[in-house]
């Protein structure tokens, strides 16, 4: 069964330092990984997504993430904060049923910046 | 182009009573998932609709139920609501079905508080 793990449910940075956030997933095939934010009031944005090309993966506001297949992770990161990255984000993984194919959510992880 | 919009934004309700919560998706976008977010159980994906059909379900019981019109647009409905069906309802849209990788697109989102 295809399943996603955020490995912390809150992660503080100070602004202008890297930022780790940690992910795992469980996938009998070779999966989709998505990773969303959610601003406090505002709908999901997609961050990035990995879809078997290649393996780290830029997205948007300076975000990447690096799909290592051996440690089944995609972590996200980004080299420097900024306070308007504070937010919830979620690691996303597709899951392959009999009925079709969804979107598979982890608990999200709550990144803070201060100053 | 304009975004995902759902209505209402805001219900209040009662338990036992029923109630429908609408998306438009982003114009020309033909699939439809909808999602629930509880504090507790996090993003839980409830169905996807494309071209007026129900493609996938997740794990929810038949007193959740939706459709989709012609034009895309969707409504989701809720039967005797209980108390646990407080959450946020965010519903998204995709120019492919899901299964095909196609980008979600989220709305802000629907709060239902059930009292």
């Amino acid at each position: 069964a295809q399943s996603v793990t955020q490995l912390d449910s809150h992660v503080s940075v100070s602004e202008g330092t890297p930022v780790l956030l940690r992910c795992n997933y469980s996938s009998s095939y070779s999966p989709s990984l998505f990773w969303y934010v959610q601003h406090p009031n505002k709908g999901l944005q997609l961050l990035l997504k990995y879809t078997s090309a290649a393996t780290l993966v830029k997205g948007i506001n300076g975000f990447e993430a690096e799909f290592k297949k051996s440690e089944t992770s995609f972590h996200l990161t980004k080299p420097s904060a900024h306070m308007s990255d504070a937010a919830e984000y979620f690691c996303v993984v597709t899951l392959l049923n009999q009925a079709g194919t969804a979107l598979i959510f982890g608990k999200g992880t709550t990144l803070s910046v201060s100053s | 182009k304009a975004g995902v919009t759902q209505t209402p934004r805001y219900l209040i309700k009662t338990r036992g009573q029923q109630v429908t919560l609408s998306c438009s998706p982003i114009s020309g976008h033909r699939s439809v998932s909808w999602y629930q977010q509880t504090p507790g159980q996090g993003l839980q994906f409830l169905f996807e609709y494309f071209s007026e059909t129900q493609r996938n379900k997740g794990n929810f019981p038949g007193r959740f139920s939706g459709r989709q019109f012609s034009n895309s647009r969707s409504e989701m409905n809720v039967s005797t609501l209980e108390l646990g069906d407080s959450a946020l309802y965010l519903c998204a849209s995709s120019l492919v079905q899901t299964n095909r990788g196609g980008e979600q697109f989220f709305g802000p989102g629907t709060r239902l508080t059930v009292l």
